[in-house]
């Protein structure tokens, strides 16, 4: 299976919260990220968590961290349509210069 | 502040021609850089990574090479486009050690 694994498709109504779910593999990982990236563009950086921390909140923006499930969520409040877009889940492995692994993405649809 | 510049946004190729994308970092010095594809289906794929200058770290074999000519210059060149590269291609840099990954705007390549 993936080492990182994502839902594909994820669909909220405007005002509501949006959690985007992420499961690693790797005890190891150091740092977990969430990137958003809109149509036709790059991958945005939105927050990282440590792994030694259980929660990160910046803004709309919650990110818990289980590392005993190996369990990663990013929790959108007041999901708005600018919201609308694919959201990557990575974890950093090793300290050092390895690359991040990344999940396939969920597509969060927001409804007006 | 750093910055990444990645170009052309777009390029549309003939089967068997070469490619040139470029990828230039502003504002940081010795930064490790990556060259990502991602397809129609979303996922991104590691293609290549450089720790340092002339240092290429190749992921998956394929038409495709990186060279970095330059501290903050990363290349990827194909000397025989196929039709199967045609994806949207990504760099990215980061600082070092546990930093998060930063993107450029990507490049669209089609080849007909």
């Amino acid at each position: 299976g993936e080492d990182v694994e994502q839902s594909l498709f994820l669909s909220v109504r405007e005002g509501d919260s949006s959690v985007i779910n992420c499961t690693y593999t790797d005890s190891s990982s150091t740092y977990l990220y969430w990137y958003k990236q809109e149509p036709g563009a790059g991958l945005q950086l939105l927050t990282y968590i440590f792994s030694n921390m259980d929660m990160k909140q910046d803004q709309r923006l919650t990110v818990l961290l289980n590392k005993k499930d190996k369990h990663l969520s990013l929790r959108i409040a007041d999901t708005q349509t600018g919201d609308s877009a694919i959201y990557f889940c990575a974890e950093s492995r090793y300290s050092g210069n390895t690359p991040l692994v990344f999940g396939k993405g969920t597509r969060l649809s927001v409804i007006a | 502040s750093q910055t990444i510049h990645q170009w052309p946004a777009t390029l549309v190729q003939p089967v068997g021609s070469p490619l040139s994308l470029e990828c230039t970092v502003e504002g940081t010095s010795n930064p490790n850089l990556y060259w990502y594809r991602q397809a129609a289906g979303r996922g991104l794929q590691l293609l290549f990574y450089s720790v340092g200058i002339g240092q290429i770290s190749s992921e998956v074999p394929q038409n495709l090479s990186a060279s970095r000519p330059q501290d903050r210059q990363f290349i990827l060149s194909s000397k025989k486009l196929l039709l199967s590269d045609s994806g949207f291609y990504l760099c990215a840099w980061k600082a070092g050690v546990n930093s998060p990954l930063h993107f450029g705007n990507g490049t669209r390549l089609t080849v007909t």
